[in-house]
């Protein structure tokens, strides 16, 4: 069974740094792109990043790019986002995705708030 | 970026009622390879999205044959033969054709 899960939300300050994780079992992560998709409180799904099979290349929603990082460490099965300068209107929940996007983890929260 | 326009923005139908959504994009979603990469997705409340239709009309294994995807081009619909509980919660479009992804604003479906 495929699983992906994230960690790694909170509440932080505008300005702040967070690190998201999301973990995956159930399939070869190694071979696979991966995405981090996320979704505004009451609002529609924005991706906003990618990251190949291999981190040969890395593409970002231009909402992030230069403050959001993607990675990921295939010998651990993990995925992650390192979110920079983060502003209220990142908060929302964050989900990762498989690159046909047809699984998704279960979300973490970030709140960006004073 | 892909614009990809949803309607109607909420369905309200009785169980056993059939449901049809629209999904149409700003561009042709057919891509080099001839292959559509159109998708549907279902959000239940409380829930993240769970597959549903990928490359206009083929089903994963999970879904029930009562759902049904078609079109072609910039013009998609998704249909449920006869809605059941279960299928509440809001559905959303997605194009993998051409880069970023981008997704339909959402339509959301309550049993009566």
């Amino acid at each position: 069974e495929v699983q992906l899960v994230e960690s790694g939300g909170g509440l932080v300050k505008p300005g702040s740094s967070l690190k998201l994780s999301c973990v995956a079992s159930g399939f070869t992560f190694s071979s696979y792109g991966m995405h981090w998709i996320r979704q505004a409180p009451k609002k529609g799904l924005e991706w906003i990043a990618l990251i190949y099979y291999d981190s040969s290349n890395k593409y970002y929603a231009d909402s992030v790019k230069g403050r959001f990082t993607i990675s990921r460490d295939n010998s651990k099965n993990t995925l992650y986002l390192e979110m920079n300068s983060l502003r209220s209107e990142d908060t929302a929940m964050y989900y990762c995705a498989n690159s046909g996007a047809d699984y998704w983890g279960q979300g973490v929260m970030v709140t960006v708030s004073s | 970026d892909v614009v990809m326009t949803q309607t109607p923005v909420s369905l309200s139908l009785a169980i056993g009622q059939p449901a049809s959504i629209s999904c149409k994009s700003s561009q042709s979603l057919l891509g080099t390879s001839g292959k559509t990469f159109l998708n549907w997705i279902l959000q239940r409340p409380g829930q993240s999205p769970k597959r549903l239709i990928y490359q206009v009309s083929k089903l994963y294994s999970e879904v029930p044959d009562r759902f049904s995807g078609s079109g072609s081009e910039t013009e998609f619909t998704l249909k449920i033969s006869r809605v059941e509980a279960e299928d509440l919660g809001v559905y959303y479009c997605w194009q993998g054709t051409h880069f970023p992804l981008t997704f339909g604003s959402g339509t959301k479906l309550e049993i009566k």
